[in-house]
């Protein structure tokens, strides 16, 4: 089984900030890995596939990148809307597995 | 428009089972690959089962194996998820997921499933 490690657990930022969220899987999953972003009560929504393009109605603040072992996903400007868990999933080999998420949070 | 409705959700004994269903609309259900992902209370996102469009191919984590059971009817749009032997730890919310063109692109609003005597 591939683990999907994240880092850091918890981000605090502010409005207009850059935030750099880093997934690290422990064997590689080539250019297979997605990105999500949940807020409290919700679902998931998908925000990047593949490593770099972003799912429909996206942002283009958000942005994928990476390959093998090591992927980012950067918030070029937090929106107040952004603050909320993120989580990166692979989907190289079964089982699927997600990472433990990242927290963003207003400081 | 994309929409996916998951029900079935409830209390049940441990040992018990439960029949999770997904109904889909707004895109060609027997085109698309399936998920199920579940997420326990204050917890992260766990993929449980993954269904191809025509059943051919099943994938399932190691911890419901031999005890869940994914499936599906194109005819009716729908996709279930037969919950058997039923542990505390099975205790979550469970999503239903597009598997295809863009896997886990829509989601439906999930479905809590709490095991408890």
């Amino acid at each position: 089984e591939i683990v999907l490690t994240q880092s850091p657990a918890t981000l605090s930022l502010s409005p207009g900030e850059r935030a750099t969220l880093s997934c690290r899987a422990s064997q590689s999953v080539s250019s297979y890995l997605a990105w999500f972003q949940q807020k409290p009560g919700q679902a998931p929504r998908l925000l990047v596939y593949t490593t770099s393009f972003r799912a429909t109605g996206i942002p283009t603040r958000f942005s994928g990148s990476g390959s093998g072992t090591d992927f980012t996903l950067t918030i070029s400007s937090l929106d107040p809307e952004d603050f909320a868990v993120y989580y990166c999933q692979q989907r190289s080999s079964w089982p699927l597995t997600f990472g433990g998420g990242t927290k963003v949070e207003i400081k | 428009e994309v929409q996916l409705v998951e029900s079935g959700g409830g209390l049940v004994q441990p040992g018990g089972s439960l029949r999770l269903s997904c109904v889909a609309s707004g895109f060609t259900f027997s085109s698309y690959n399936m998920n199920w992902v579940r997420q326990a209370p204050g917890r992260g996102l766990e993929w449980v089962s993954h269904i191809s469009s025509s059943s051919t191919a099943i994938h399932s984590a190691d911890s419901v194996k031999g005890r869940f059971t994914i499936s599906r009817d194109n005819a009716k749009n729908s996709l279930f998820l037969q919950m058997d032997s039923l542990r505390d730890e099975d205790t979550a919310v469970y999503y239903c997921a597009s598997g295809s063109p863009i896997p886990f692109e829509h989601w439906g609003q999930g479905t809590l499933v709490t095991v408890s005597s």
